[in-house]
Parts: structure tokens; C-alpha cells; sequence
């Protein structure tokens, strides 16, 4: 079954100051989301990637999927403390079955 | 609002008493998933339903938990006789039609066995 990585683990940044959260995946991505979880709440939808080398951008959030989509990086600029939670790469297979999650990154900005 | 619906959002219950967590998709989903998050640990996967059948349910404890959605009604996991350990938040997702289309998830309801 698939797997996926993420680093770091958690993250503590300066506020302004950018980051990025990797996901790593054990076999070919067909599609790739990225979530963000507050303590205490569910998973809110970010972004999905599905083509090799396709990026997508959200106010200061950019993902990418690389070329080979076995990886995603998760880019936030001049981040902010509302920045701050738990980020998720899933993926699903090409069935739509079997949808798993990373471990998450914890993200902490200070004011 | 038209998103993931769960009930209870807080749930108590002894040792060997059942446990109802529901969900309800967001309109037009007819494809739930249930995760399971302990405490500072990730999501994982228990099953996937589709109305009135089971897809996937490999991440499902063999005995004490089911899962159902119902042509009417909501997506219900049940937990019966329940043990210290399932004291956990359960979390439901809903999505379109997949392979390719984002979960959507639900607030959760967490699960407390005393």
C-alpha cells in the first residue's frame, strides 16, 4: 500500500519568514492533496495536484508536484500566525480507493 | 452551511457500553470515509463507504466496530463495548466521485471511555 513521508516533523518560524513542508510518497502519485488541521477541528481542503510538475498557488501557499510525482513540496511566504497548525499531504490511488495521509507537520509561527 | 456534518461532537461512555458517531456527507457526496486520529498521531484510514455498501474497510478492527451508510440517513460507526484504547477523535470525510476529488472533512467527534 502507499505511503507517505513528510519533513519536518514540526516547524517553528519567525513570522514573515518562509517555510516548506515536504511529502514524500513510496509509489507514483495519481493525486496529491494538501490539508491543514487546527487543534481540535477537522481537515480543511488547500489543494490538489495531479500532473507531473504542476504547481498551484493560494494567497502565499504554493504546492508542486515534482516531475516524477513521487514528491510535493509545500510552500508558505511570509508567513503569518494564522499560518500556524497541523499540514497533511494525502493521496489517493488511481481507483479512488484507499485514500492515506502523511504523518502531518506541525507549524508554529511566532509573532 | 452545507459541509460534513458530525454528531456528537463530544462523546463520554464507560467501559463495554456502544458508542453512535454520525455522519452526514455534504450535499451530493455519496462517498464517506471514516479516519481515526489518537493524540498527537496522524489519520488513519478505517473504511470507505458508498451508499448502502462497503468499498474498503482494511482499517477496521475486526471485532466490536461496523460501519454503515444507509440509502437514507446518515454514515453511522459503531463501536460496541467499548475499551479504554478507542478513546480517540473519529473523523468523517465525504467526497464527490473520486479517484481525484478532495475529501471533505467533518469536525470530528471525540470519543472519551472512562
Amino acid at each position: 500500500s502507499q505511503e507517505l513521508e513528510q519533513s519536518p516533523q514540526s516547524l517553528i518560524v519567525q513570522e514573515g519568514k518562509n517555510l516548506t513542508i515536504n511529502c514524500t510518497s513510496s509509489k507514483t502519485l495519481y493525486g496529491l492533496y494538501w490539508y491543514k488541521q487546527k487543534y481540535g477541528e477537522g481537515l480543511i481542503f488547500l489543494m490538489m495536484l495531479q500532473k507531473g510538475g504542476e504547481e498551484k498557488s493560494h494567497e502565499k501557499i504554493t504546492a508542486k508536484l515534482d516531475e516524477k510525482k513521487q514528491q510535493s513540496s509545500l510552500h508558505i511566504t511570509a508567513s503569518q500566525p494564522s499560518h500556524a497548525g497541523i499540514y497533511l499531504c494525502g493521496a489517493d490511488d488511481n481507483y479512488g480507493q484507499n485514500f492515506v495521509f502523511g504523518p502531518g507537520t506541525r507549524l508554529s509561527v511566532l509573532p | 452551511n452545507a459541509g460534513v456534518m458530525q454528531n456528537p461532537r463530544h462523546l463520554v461512555r464507560r467501559r463495554g457500553q456502544e458508542a453512535r458517531l454520525r455522519c452526514s456527507p455534504m450535499k451530493g457526496h455519496s462517498h464517506v470515509y471514516w479516519y481515526r486520529q489518537l493524540p498527537e498521531e496522524g489519520l488513519k484510514f478505517m473504511v470507505y463507504l458508498q451508499k448502502e455498501n462497503i468499498i474498503d474497510e482494511s482499517g477496521m478492527p475486526k471485532e466490536r466496530f461496523s460501519a454503515e451508510f444507509p440509502k437514507e440517513g446518515p454514515s453511522i460507526l459503531r463501536i460496541q463495548q467499548v475499551v479504554r484504547g478507542d478513546s480517540a477523535a473519529y473523523f468523517c470525510a465525504s467526497s464527490f466521485q473520486p479517484p481525484f476529488s478532495p475529501l471533505h472533512f467533518g469536525n470530528g467527534t471525540r470519543l472519551t471511555v472512562t
